[in-house]
């Protein structure tokens, strides 16, 4: 079976830096991809991971290690608008998309 | 990015009628969605995934005759839930992806969702 792990909650100061980890153990993988969502609102897209290595886009960078099945979101400073879930989702047989339960990250003035 | 509907956002109904949510790729056609559920405080639960042009194929636990799902057209994919009961209303999300080209493009462009309340 998918099994995906990452933190149920944290909480951080405005300015600061968080970083989410996420493992995972699925039958085959072909990416991960990271999403933030707002509370009653879609998830949406903020990066993607297939190799090893960690990629940055902005305030977010995105790390994997396939050997380890570990990866992590890196939140730069935090703004208060960055207060949302965090969703790690490993695309594994099948191509379908697996999530974790989400990381809620509270942000603090 | 790609953008993707859904309709209705909000719906709320009886119990034991039938609801219909449609979810709808605006700007590719899209070989493949999904449907997911979401209940409070929890993450998204894959339904069934969508195929044009033939049967859903539906995640272990969910019912199919509960659930039914219609992929008509490269644009359009349909979620009808049956006869209602309370214990259905959840935030309903559904997401479609391109036809494969390589990259990133496992990616998959969600919808808004929908609500969903069974009286």
């Amino acid at each position: 079976g998918q099994n995906i792990d990452q933190p149920t909650e944290m909480t951080a100061t405005e300015g600061a830096i968080v970083q989410i980890n996420c493992t995972y153990q699925t039958s085959g993988f072909n990416g991960l991809f990271w999403y933030q969502q707002h509370a009653g609102e879609a998830p949406t897209f903020l990066s993607y991971n297939v190799l090893d290595g960690l990629e940055e886009k902005g305030r977010f960078s995105s790390f994997l290690s396939r050997s380890k099945g570990y990866s992590y979101l890196l939140l730069k400073e935090l703004q208060m608008k960055d207060s949302a879930s965090y969703l790690c989702a490993v695309i594994a047989a099948g191509n379908k998309l697996t999530f974790g339960g989400g990381t809620r990250v509270l942000v603090k003035p | 990015g790609a953008v993707v509907s859904q309709h209705p956002s909000r719906v709320i109904c009886k119990s034991g009628t039938s609801v219909k949510i449609e979810c709808r790729s605006l700007d590719f056609q899209a070989t493949t969605m999904f449907w997911y559920r979401q209940f409070p405080k929890k993450s998204l639960m894959l339904m069934a995934t969508s195929n044009e042009g033939s049967k859903a194929t539906y995640e272990q636990g969910v019912e199919k005759d509960k659930f039914l799902i219609n992929h008509a057209s490269l644009t359009l994919s349909t979620l009808t839930v049956t006869s209602a009961h309370p214990e259905d209303s959840s935030f309903y999300i559904c997401s479609a992806r391109e036809p494969f080209s390589g990259g990133a493009s496992n990616e998959q462009f969600f919808g808004p969702g929908t609500r969903l309340t069974v009286l």
